[in-house]
């Protein structure tokens, strides 16, 4: 079964620059979350996804940041302009069942400084 | 209060040797608990579920005591290629739908 794929795996830019990240679920999972993990920090959650529509976007800065997976699929994440503190790794994870009983798969990641 | 609290560590281990951790939450309400590994620079991978009545996975054993809202990890025998973070996950019901919160992690060295 292929994972889940996430694009670009780094990416430098100055801060007040935009960037976008790219992610394929696994297929078949309808949820789909993007996570936010700063170094020596646990993920924390930005955005979740069932099928194409939000189920909780409580924690994403909604200033800068969007996400959107329009045909139910893919998903991108966007930031608009980046800060700083933006720099982390952003997780893409996707689970077959909403509820998360059975846990989720992550794909590798971006790593994104911002300097 | 954080959700999900865990000793950062690290655990200093040798070889051969037993480990264990445990990982508090805060919501009574909570329905599953996992423990993921996320080696360095690397995702987190599921590791294994907790149930309520302890569960093992070779040299793993969880426990999870909902009474007093912890859960635990216990690695016997270690070995070099343990060494990682242990992300305690917890998921719990708001708002009608379920959210994973994550620990900040536990840190395993074991040195040979």
């Amino acid at each position: 079964e292929a994972g889940v794929a996430q694009s670009p795996r780094y990416k430098i830019i100055e801060k007040r620059q935009s960037v976008a990240f790219w992610c394929n679920p696994i297929s078949g999972h309808a949820t789909l979350y993007w996570y936010q993990q700063i170094l020596g920090q646990g993920p924390k959650l930005l955005i979740q996804f069932q099928n194409n529509g939000v189920v909780d976007d409580s924690q994403l800065p909604k200033d800068r940041f969007s996400a959107e997976r329009l045909k139910g699929v893919d998903s991108t994440l966007k930031i608009q302009p980046a800060k700083l503190e933006d720099s982390a790794v952003y997780l893409c994870a996707s689970s077959l069942m909403p509820d998360a009983n059975y846990g989720y798969t992550f794909g590798s990641g971006t790593r994104l400084t911002v300097v | 209060r954080k959700e999900v609290e865990q000793d950062p560590g690290p655990f200093n281990v040798p070889e051969g040797a037993t480990v264990a951790f445990n990982c508090t939450y805060s919501n009574s309400a909570s329905q599953s608990f996992f423990w993921y590994r996320q080696d360095c620079r690397k995702e987190p991978k599921l590791l294994m579920s907790v149930y309520s009545s302890g569960n093992e996975d070779g040299r793993f054993t969880a426990q999870l005591n909902r009474a007093s809202q912890y859960i635990s990890l216990l690695i016997r025998d270690s070995k070099l290629s343990d060494s990682a973070t242990y992300l305690c996950v917890v998921n719990s019901p708001e708002g009608g739908d379920y959210k994973l919160s994550f620990g900040a992690g536990t840190t395993v060295t074991v040195r040979a």
